[in-house]
């Protein structure tokens, strides 16, 4: 059984661009959030993906979005990026069904400058 | 939507004593209660969770305690250990929505 994976590691972008992160799902999980969090800060649910649909939001804007794809992968993607972007972004599978949950992977530094 | 409070943020004890970190969420629909520790540079780490249909739970050295009339929920850990020392986060969820208080920095003194 494999654990939850997240690339790049590290991610350096400029004021306006687009990103695009990853996830691999933990083995046998349907369900991934994402998260931001900022440094000394608590995670930040930006939306839920349970077979490939969303299924819960919190409050970001729109330029955040995100897939989910068969294999249960996910991808979360922010347009226009902003300076308060610069932050750690982290995924969670869960293995739906009723069951909650969740193992987070390791992160992804995104660094806007 | 959801608001969890988490207190304190900084908690200092003797190594072997017991440390409390308090939450408080505003949402009755909230019905899972997750705890976890995250160490320096690493990812978030599970330790306990309840349901709200349960009042407490333990699991070794931790438990956890839940008031549903209150709206508040408790991590206790006992005889405490200097590898304890991390951030330690609760929060609220609905199963398709979490919610993460602010954090509270653990430090066991040896």
């Amino acid at each position: 059984e494999t654990g939850v994976t997240q690339s790049p590691t590290h991610l350096i972008k400029t004021r306006g661009q687009q990103v695009t992160l990853r996830c691999s799902s933990q083995s046998g999980h349907n369900t991934v959030s994402w998260y931001q969090q900022a440094l000394g800060q608590g995670p930040q649910f930006i939306f839920q993906y349970y077979r490939e649909e969303e299924n819960g939001r919190g409050n970001f804007p729109p330029r955040f979005s995100g897939l989910q794809f068969p294999n249960y992968s996910s991808e979360l993607n922010v347009n226009a990026l902003e300076l308060d972007d610069s932050a750690l972004y982290l995924c969670a599978s869960s293995p739906g069904g009723g069951s909650y949950e969740q193992y987070f992977g390791p992160g992804t530094r995104l660094t806007v400058t | 939507g959801e608001n969890v409070e988490q207190h304190p943020s900084t908690l200092s004890v003797q190594e072997g004593d017991s440390a409390v970190i308090k939450c408080t969420y505003s949402d009755s629909a909230s019905n899972y209660f997750p705890w976890y520790k995250q160490e320096l540079g690493k990812r978030p780490q599970l330790i306990i969770d309840i349901r709200s249909n349960v009042g407490e739970k333990k699991d070794q050295r931790i438990a956890v305690t839940l008031n549903k009339t209150a709206k508040h929920f408790s991590l206790h850990i006992t005889e405490t250990q200097p590898e304890d020392s991390a951030v330690y986060f609760c929060a609220a969820s609905t199963g398709n929505q979490f919610y993460f208080g602010t954090g509270t920095s653990l430090t066991v003194i040896p």
